[in-house]
């Protein structure tokens, strides 16, 4: 069936240093969403790819598609203590959202 | 977002109970999901709805049921509930080609 796997699961960062997290699809997807979702909370759009090897950036984050629209990452620059969260990639395929494992995000002060 | 609600918040119940959980949308929107999340599993699709009377199943609908008799409103069932259906749910709404807005979430303990 399809998955989308996503790494890494955890991730412990300095602030200041950069992240990064990956999803894979096993099949080619529509689009992707990416969604941020705090400790205790909902998760909250933050943006939707579309088109093949698209990038989209939103400060300091940036979101990339894959050529063949299989993949996507999630990076984001200098990280702050308020990027504390679970970040989720959603492949939009037959009418239906594949949910990532999610990559949990903890920014050391 | 208020405009996505969900009831209740949190619930106990015990094995073999019937469950259902409610959400509510003041968006308007026509499509309706169901997650449920683990940790580690990431959100899985249990039903979604287009529209009205509508129904189609996500990935893990077994042992779940639901309805929608209102474009605002999209009900799931646990109808012998057992304790691996101890989770966090979300409802979510979208319009077509939008993001997915979600509920604040429903923790469901079954004993």
């Amino acid at each position: 069936g399809q998955q989308v796997m996503q790494i890494p699961q955890y991730q412990h960062v300095q602030e200041g240093e950069d992240f990064t997290t990956y999803c894979n699809s096993s099949t080619t997807l529509s689009n992707i969403q990416w969604y941020k979702q705090r400790p205790g909370g909902h998760p909250v759009f933050l943006i939707q790819l579309v088109k093949s090897g698209e990038v989209k950036k939103q400060k300091r984050l940036t979101f990339q598609f894959g050529e063949a629209k299989k993949n996507s990452s999630l990076h984001i620059t200098a990280t702050q203590t308020t990027d504390v969260g679970t970040y989720f990639c959603a492949g939009y395929t037959g009418n239906q959202f594949y949910f990532g494992t999610g990559t949990s995000l903890t920014v050391i002060p | 977002d208020a405009d996505v609600t969900q009831t209740p918040r949190n619930r106990i119940t015990k094995t073999g109970k019937r469950i259902m959980l409610e959400c509510s949308q003041t968006k308007g929107h026509d499509r309706m999901y169901w997650y449920r999340q683990d940790p580690g599993l990431g959100l899985r699709l249990i039903y979604y709805s287009f529209d009205v009377k509508d129904i189609n199943k996500g990935e893990i609908s077994d042992g779940y049921s639901v309805s929608r008799q209102a474009q605002a409103k999209f009900s799931l069932s646990l109808e012998s509930a057992i304790p691996n259906q101890t989770a966090l749910y979300f409802c979510a709404t979208r319009s077509d080609g939008d993001t997915q807005y979600f509920g604040p979430g429903t923790r469901l303990t079954v004993l």
